[in-house]
Protein backbone atom coordinates (compact mmCIF):
# COMPACT_ATOMS: atom_id res chain seq x y z
CA UNK A 1 0.00 0.00 0.00
CA UNK A 2 1.34 3.36 -1.12
CA UNK A 3 2.16 6.10 1.11
CA UNK A 4 1.55 9.58 0.75
CA UNK A 5 3.30 10.68 -2.51
CA UNK A 6 4.16 14.26 -2.34
CA UNK A 7 5.97 15.41 -6.16
CA UNK A 8 8.10 17.01 -6.77
CA UNK A 9 10.71 16.72 -4.08
CA UNK A 10 12.67 19.60 -4.34
CA UNK A 11 11.92 22.94 -6.23
CA UNK A 12 13.86 25.85 -7.15
CA UNK A 13 11.89 29.36 -8.08
CA UNK A 14 13.00 32.46 -8.57
CA UNK A 15 10.93 35.57 -7.09
CA UNK A 16 8.44 36.45 -8.16
CA UNK A 17 7.42 32.96 -9.64
CA UNK A 18 4.91 30.60 -8.99
CA UNK A 19 4.96 27.28 -7.01
CA UNK A 20 2.65 23.97 -7.70
CA UNK A 21 3.14 21.10 -4.82
CA UNK A 22 1.18 18.03 -4.87
CA UNK A 23 -0.39 15.79 -2.95
CA UNK A 24 -1.61 12.29 -3.69
CA UNK A 25 -2.87 10.67 -0.19
CA UNK A 26 -2.60 7.30 0.92
CA UNK A 27 -5.25 4.88 -0.79
CA UNK A 28 -8.64 4.96 0.54
CA UNK A 29 -7.96 8.61 2.24
CA UNK A 30 -10.10 11.59 1.92
CA UNK A 31 -8.48 14.61 4.32
CA UNK A 32 -5.39 16.02 3.75
CA UNK A 33 -3.38 18.08 5.67
CA UNK A 34 -0.29 20.84 4.49
CA UNK A 35 2.17 21.57 6.72
CA UNK A 36 5.38 24.09 6.46
CA UNK A 37 8.89 23.78 8.27
CA UNK A 38 10.38 26.78 8.33
CA UNK A 39 14.29 26.51 9.44
CA UNK A 40 13.87 28.34 12.62
CA UNK A 41 10.00 28.07 13.31
CA UNK A 42 9.39 24.53 13.54
CA UNK A 43 6.05 22.47 11.83
CA UNK A 44 3.44 24.42 11.80
CA UNK A 45 -0.15 23.59 10.39
CA UNK A 46 -1.32 25.42 7.12
CA UNK A 47 -4.79 24.00 5.93
CA UNK A 48 -7.06 20.92 6.07
CA UNK A 49 -9.30 19.77 3.24
CA UNK A 50 -11.78 17.40 2.38
CA UNK A 51 -12.11 16.30 -1.53
CA UNK A 52 -13.71 19.30 -3.03
CA UNK A 53 -14.01 21.33 0.73
CA UNK A 54 -11.15 23.22 2.51
CA UNK A 55 -12.19 22.69 6.25
CA UNK A 56 -9.45 24.88 8.31
CA UNK A 57 -7.39 27.24 6.54
CA UNK A 58 -6.71 28.82 10.41
CA UNK A 59 -2.95 28.27 9.28
CA UNK A 60 -2.58 29.42 5.66
CA UNK A 61 -0.62 33.06 4.87
CA UNK A 62 -3.44 35.61 3.77
CA UNK A 63 -2.16 36.33 0.70
CA UNK A 64 -0.61 34.39 -1.96
CA UNK A 65 -1.52 30.92 -0.86
CA UNK A 66 -4.46 28.66 -2.18
CA UNK A 67 -5.33 24.91 -1.52
CA UNK A 68 -6.93 22.80 -3.18
CA UNK A 69 -8.25 19.02 -3.30
CA UNK A 70 -10.35 18.42 -6.48
CA UNK A 71 -12.65 15.53 -7.03
CA UNK A 72 -10.18 13.84 -8.80
CA UNK A 73 -6.36 14.18 -8.91
CA UNK A 74 -4.22 15.14 -6.09
CA UNK A 75 -4.44 17.90 -3.79
CA UNK A 76 -2.03 21.17 -4.73
CA UNK A 77 -0.51 23.60 -2.53
CA UNK A 78 -0.52 26.67 -4.85
CA UNK A 79 1.97 29.71 -4.00
CA UNK A 80 1.83 32.76 -6.09
CA UNK A 81 4.67 35.44 -6.69
CA UNK A 82 7.20 33.09 -4.05
CA UNK A 83 9.10 35.36 -2.16
CA UNK A 84 12.32 34.57 -0.03
CA UNK A 85 11.18 33.93 2.64
CA UNK A 86 8.93 30.97 1.40
CA UNK A 87 12.03 28.97 1.59
CA UNK A 88 10.62 25.77 3.87
CA UNK A 89 9.87 22.21 3.49
CA UNK A 90 5.82 21.92 2.66
CA UNK A 91 4.56 18.36 3.70
CA UNK A 92 1.55 17.00 3.40
CA UNK A 93 -0.08 14.43 5.79
CA UNK A 94 -3.48 12.27 5.08
CA UNK A 95 -6.02 10.38 7.16
CA UNK A 96 -8.71 8.06 6.67
CA UNK A 97 -11.03 9.10 9.22
CA UNK A 98 -11.74 12.77 10.51
CA UNK A 99 -9.79 14.34 13.03
CA UNK A 100 -7.88 13.38 15.44
CA UNK A 101 -7.46 9.98 13.22
CA UNK A 102 -3.76 9.31 12.41
CA UNK A 103 -2.17 11.50 10.26
CA UNK A 104 0.45 9.86 7.62
CA UNK A 105 3.23 12.10 6.32
CA UNK A 106 4.58 12.41 3.05
CA UNK A 107 8.15 13.20 2.16
CA UNK A 108 7.84 16.72 2.04
CA UNK A 109 8.65 19.28 -0.71
CA UNK A 110 11.53 21.18 -0.14
CA UNK A 111 11.01 24.79 -1.66
CA UNK A 112 13.68 26.98 -2.08
CA UNK A 113 13.03 30.88 -3.66
CA UNK A 114 16.29 32.81 -5.62
CA UNK B 1 -3.71 27.33 21.57
CA UNK B 2 -1.91 23.78 22.76
CA UNK B 3 1.18 24.43 23.61
CA UNK B 4 3.44 21.65 23.09
CA UNK B 5 7.14 21.42 24.46
CA UNK B 6 10.08 18.49 24.00
CA UNK B 7 12.92 17.66 26.40
CA UNK B 8 15.79 17.43 26.22
CA UNK B 9 16.62 20.24 23.88
CA UNK B 10 19.43 17.70 23.03
CA UNK B 11 20.71 14.39 23.43
CA UNK B 12 23.97 12.89 22.72
CA UNK B 13 24.56 8.77 22.80
CA UNK B 14 26.60 6.16 22.61
CA UNK B 15 25.14 3.19 20.60
CA UNK B 16 23.57 1.01 23.18
CA UNK B 17 22.74 3.82 25.34
CA UNK B 18 18.74 3.72 26.42
CA UNK B 19 17.15 7.20 26.65
CA UNK B 20 13.98 8.91 27.35
CA UNK B 21 12.30 11.60 25.44
CA UNK B 22 9.37 14.14 27.06
CA UNK B 23 6.50 15.61 25.74
CA UNK B 24 4.78 17.96 27.70
CA UNK B 25 1.22 19.90 26.91
CA UNK B 26 -0.82 22.59 28.03
CA UNK B 27 -4.47 20.93 27.50
CA UNK B 28 -6.28 17.75 27.02
CA UNK B 29 -6.06 16.15 23.61
CA UNK B 30 -7.63 13.86 21.28
CA UNK B 31 -4.21 12.48 19.96
CA UNK B 32 -0.67 12.83 20.47
CA UNK B 33 1.78 11.28 17.74
CA UNK B 34 5.84 10.94 17.91
CA UNK B 35 7.74 10.64 14.43
CA UNK B 36 11.23 10.30 14.11
CA UNK B 37 12.56 12.78 10.97
CA UNK B 38 15.39 11.38 9.12
CA UNK B 39 18.49 13.03 8.11
CA UNK B 40 17.05 13.21 4.72
CA UNK B 41 13.68 15.09 6.37
CA UNK B 42 11.21 12.36 5.97
CA UNK B 43 8.84 12.23 8.63
CA UNK B 44 8.47 8.58 9.81
CA UNK B 45 5.46 7.73 12.21
CA UNK B 46 6.34 5.98 15.65
CA UNK B 47 3.66 6.00 17.54
CA UNK B 48 -0.32 7.15 17.84
CA UNK B 49 -0.80 7.38 21.72
CA UNK B 50 -3.46 9.44 23.28
CA UNK B 51 -3.15 7.32 26.36
CA UNK B 52 -1.42 4.03 27.52
CA UNK B 53 1.39 2.82 26.61
CA UNK B 54 2.70 0.65 23.00
CA UNK B 55 5.60 -0.70 22.34
CA UNK B 56 7.40 -1.50 18.46
CA UNK B 57 10.83 -3.23 18.67
CA UNK B 58 13.26 -1.28 20.61
CA UNK B 59 10.94 1.92 20.99
CA UNK B 60 7.66 2.31 23.52
CA UNK B 61 5.64 5.34 24.57
CA UNK B 62 3.27 6.07 27.39
CA UNK B 63 0.44 9.25 27.26
CA UNK B 64 -0.57 9.72 30.51
CA UNK B 65 -3.59 11.91 29.50
CA UNK B 66 -4.64 13.21 32.49
CA UNK B 67 -1.15 14.87 33.80
CA UNK B 68 -0.77 16.19 29.91
CA UNK B 69 2.92 14.66 29.00
CA UNK B 70 3.98 11.95 26.63
CA UNK B 71 7.05 10.01 26.86
CA UNK B 72 9.14 7.95 24.05
CA UNK B 73 11.48 5.23 25.09
CA UNK B 74 14.52 3.88 23.03
CA UNK B 75 16.27 0.64 24.29
CA UNK B 76 19.88 -0.44 22.90
CA UNK B 77 20.25 2.85 20.54
CA UNK B 78 21.63 2.35 17.15
CA UNK B 79 23.36 5.07 14.99
CA UNK B 80 20.28 5.01 12.52
CA UNK B 81 18.76 6.58 15.33
CA UNK B 82 19.81 9.74 15.04
CA UNK B 83 18.07 12.39 13.78
CA UNK B 84 14.93 15.01 15.39
CA UNK B 85 12.08 13.12 17.19
CA UNK B 86 9.14 15.11 16.96
CA UNK B 87 5.44 14.80 19.52
CA UNK B 88 2.59 16.47 17.99
CA UNK B 89 -0.67 17.02 19.97
CA UNK B 90 -4.16 17.65 18.27
CA UNK B 91 -6.07 20.02 20.99
CA UNK B 92 -9.79 17.94 22.47
CA UNK B 93 -12.39 21.20 21.83
CA UNK B 94 -9.95 23.00 19.86
CA UNK B 95 -11.39 25.60 17.67
CA UNK B 96 -8.71 24.60 14.72
CA UNK B 97 -10.43 21.31 13.16
CA UNK B 98 -7.24 19.20 11.95
CA UNK B 99 -4.18 20.76 13.38
CA UNK B 100 -1.81 18.57 14.70
CA UNK B 101 0.66 21.27 17.15
CA UNK B 102 4.03 19.86 16.95
CA UNK B 103 6.49 20.48 19.59
CA UNK B 104 10.11 21.90 18.83
CA UNK B 105 11.86 18.25 18.84
CA UNK B 106 14.99 16.54 20.02
CA UNK B 107 17.64 16.04 18.52
CA UNK B 108 19.16 12.80 18.65
CA UNK B 109 22.63 12.21 17.83
CA UNK B 110 23.91 8.33 18.24
CA UNK B 111 27.89 7.83 18.17
CA UNK B 112 29.18 4.36 17.16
Amino acid sequence: NAGVMQNPRHLVRRRGQEARLRCSPMKGHSHVYWYRQLPEEGLKFMVYLQKENIIDESGMPKERFSAEFPKEGPSILRIQQVVRGDSAAYFCASSGMDPPDTQYFGPGTRLTVL
Amino acid sequence: GIQVEQSPPDLILQEGANSTLRCNFSDSVNNLQWFHQNPWGQLINLFYIPSGTKQNGRLSATTVATERYSLLYISSSQTTDSGVYFCAAYQAGGTSYGKLTFGQGTILTVHP
